[in-house]
């Protein structure tokens, strides 16, 4: 089993959608969790944390449940420039610097 | 947030040569610098962590004397992929971790062994 999975996609929606992301990791001492931006060969950049209380972000909105071992990512009123595949991100047991990467959901937005 | 770069963005090259890919902090010092490759379609692995005067350590199967890591100053590691096969093509991506969590990520270099 991945120690970090994420439905592929790709996800297909108009502008203004609400899309929402799920994401599973196995190890249940992971710390700290993200969500990332992947562009088109291009570095992830951060998008957000994740906290148990959840957190927004203006049109993002991020859960976590550490019970289920669930990250969820919501979008609301999707942009044009939304477009990109999304990497759910946790940090290993002991080692909190080190990242482990999902493969990423792809989202794409049209007119 | 902090600025990395890395040398070259891209290069191709014949199989059994050596590639050498820089990565510059260009604002914080860097004691602790990350060095992960991405295959089409797949995560970003990490390969290794580099360490500033010190040895890189490695990720359960990367080789340490195919993919030589050199961290020799607050600002740049390096890394060489030696004798490169076209199975090593792919996308090396460089992060700086200061506090906390967050990684700043370089552009990447996308390597292609012919």
């Amino acid at each position: 089993r991945k120690e970090v999975e994420q439905d592929p996609g790709p996800f297909n929606v108009p502008e203004g959608a609400t899309v929402a992301f799920n994401c599973t990791y196995s190890n249940s001492a992971s710390q700290s969790f993200f969500w990332y931006r992947q562009d088109c060969r291009k570095e992830p950049k951060l998008l957000m944390s994740v906290y148990s209380s959840g957190n927004e972000d203006g049109r993002f909105t991020a859960q976590l449940n550490r019970a289920s071992q669930y990250i969820s990512l919501l979008i609301r009123d999707s942009k044009l420039s939304d477009s990109a595949t999304y990497l759910c991100v946790v940090t290993r047991t002991g080692t909190a610097s080190k990242l482990t990467f999902g493969t990423g959901t792809r989202l794409q937005v049209t007119l | 947030g902090a600025v990395v770069s890395q040398h070259p963005s891209w290069v191709i090259c014949k199989s059994g040569t050596s590639v050498k890919i820089e990565c510059r902090s260009l604002d914080f010092q860097a004691t602790t610098m990350f060095w992960y490759r991405q295959f089409p379609k797949q995560s970003l692995m990490l390969m290794a962590t580099s360490n500033e005067g010190s040895k890189a350590t490695y990720e359960q199967g990367v080789e340490k004397d195919k993919f030589l890591i050199n961290h020799a100053s607050l600002t740049l590691s390096t890394l060489t992929v030696t004798s490169a096969h076209p199975e090593d093509s792919s996308f090396y991506i460089c992060s700086l971790g200061l506090a906390g969590d967050e990684q700043f990520f370089g552009p990447g270099t996308r390597l292609t062994v012919l």
